[in-house]
């Protein structure tokens, strides 16, 4: 069975420091992995997928097959990242949904 | 305005009684998905369908029940034999080619009292 583990429920960091936010997989196959965040009094949405080896509001992730990871950087945290992100896997066959970790409340203090 | 609504926002009921939530998409989108999201036990999948008229359970199904009658529809049942229906569900959508991305409504509050 496939899992995603983010081993931390909260994050608390200065502005203007490193992120990380770390995520876990387990999965036999090739995994797809996402990171999707929650602002408050927002809707769920998608941030980066790891396919698209992209940068979204400065953060990265890359996915490691070798230590099963994708964690989520940002070199220099601002306010507005503060918010709820979920780590996700999807087993790449396609409309079965996503697994999601737990998740990480990341809070950015002035 | 294009997006997956979900009706309603909040919703409050007496023990034992069912209850419905509907979930709405104008995206097109072929899947769709019910998730129940409790604090510090992230997003649970409870069913979803890929195609009109099939739908599958997902890891929390016993005490719900859904249906996909339209591409554009899917609601979701909470009934009288789920134990614990105090929650937030959130309604998804995803289409083919679109690398699995997932599309959340903006979900639904129950409280079951």
């Amino acid at each position: 069975a496939q899992r995603v583990t983010q081993p931390e429920k909260l994050l608390s960091v200065f502005k203007g420091a490193p992120v990380e936010l770390k995520c876990n997989y387990s999965y036999s196959g090739s995994p797809e992995l996402f990171w999707y965040v929650q602002y408050s009094r927002q809707r769920l949405q998608l941030l980066l997928r790891h396919i698209s080896r992209e940068s979204i509001k400065g953060f990265t992730a890359d996915l490691n097959k070798g230590e099963t990871s994708f964690h989520l950087k940002k070199p220099f945290a601002q306010e507005e990242d503060s918010a709820m992100y979920y780590c996700a896997l999807s087993s790449g066959g396609g409309a079965d949904g996503l697994t999601f970790g737990k998740g990480t409340h990341l809070i950015i203090q002035p | 305005d294009g997006g997956i609504t979900q009706s309603p926002k909040y919703l409050f009921r007496k023990e034992g009684q069912n209850v419905t939530l509907s979930c709405e998409q104008n995206l097109n989108h072929d899947a769709m998905y019910w998730y129940r999201q409790d604090p510090g036990q992230g997003l649970r999948l409870i069913y979803y369908s890929q195609i009109v008229n099939d739908f599958q359970k997902g890891d929390i199904a016993e005490g719900y029940s859904v249906s996909r009658e339209k591409k554009e529809s899917f609601p979701l049942t909470v009934t009288s034999a789920q134990k614990n229906p105090t929650a937030f569900y959130l309604c998804a959508s995803s289409r083919p080619g679109s690398g699995n991305t997932i599309y959340f409504g903006e979900g639904s509050w129950l409280t079951v009292v």
